[in-house]
């Protein structure tokens, strides 16, 4: 079965640290991954995605992430964290076969000032 | 330009009732999703239709159904509400190029509370 792993459930930093949030999927085909962001009081908004090619991705908002396929996972980076980070932040592995969207239970990222 | 939009915002209904939630996409989108989040867990994928045909289903019981109309409007419908399905409902649209999805655009979803 498909499934999405996120490993920390709660992220506290300071502002101008750095981040990386993990994600691993289980899933031997072929993947569409996807991280989403959900700021409070809002709905979920796409921060980035990957489908083929280069492995390191760019998003919005200075955000990144690898995919690394031997590990099965699509790690989110941020070089210099800032307070309106704080949100909490969901990866998601489409299987392109079957249509099916599996997200992780997501990350929730509170930057103190 | 409009977003995905959804109706009711807020619902409430009784156990054993049934409800109809209503999406529609973002124009130019042809492929409609469904997702189930409750508190403290991400999006369970429900339904993916595609050009009005179901595309992908997630591990729901036969009582969550849906569909989507010739403008690629969507609803999902739920039979025999228990208190469980009390839940935030989501819908998402995306562009389908190549084969390739886009990746979603949300709704604010619905808040159906089962009593």
């Amino acid at each position: 079965a498909q499934s999405v792993s996120q490993h920390n459930h709660h992220v506290i930093l300071s502002e101008a640290a750095s981040l990386e949030l993990g994600c691993n999927y289980s899933y031997g085909g072929t993947v569409n991954l996807f991280w989403y962001v959900q700021y409070p009081g809002q709905h979920l908004q796409l921060l980035l995605k990957y489908f083929s090619g280069d492995p390191l991705v760019k998003g919005i908002k200075g955000f990144e992430a690898e995919f690394i396929k031997s590990k099965f996972s699509f790690n989110l980076r941020k070089p210099s964290v800032q307070w309106s980070d704080t949100a909490e932040y969901f990866c998601a592995v489409l299987n392109t076969n079957a249509g099916k969207s599996t997200f992780g239970d997501g990350t929730t990222l509170t930057v103190k000032p | 330009d409009a977003g995905v939009t959804q109706s009711p915002t807020h619902l409430i209904k009784t156990r054993g009732q049934h409800v109809t939630l209503r999406c529609s996409p973002i124009s130019g989108h042809k492929s409609v999703s469904w997702y189930q989040q409750v508190l403290g867990q991400g999006p369970q994928f429900i339904f993916q239709y595609y050009e009005k045909e179901e595309r992908g289903r997630g591990n729901f019981p036969d009582r969550f159904s849906a569909r989507q109309f010739p403008n690629y409007s969507s609803e999902l419908n739920v039979n025999a509400l228990l208190l469980g399905d009390s839940a935030l409902y989501l819908c998402a649209s995306s562009p389908i190029r190549q084969g390739y999805n886009y990746g979603y655009t949300f709704g604010s979803g619905t808040r159906l509370t089962v009593v």
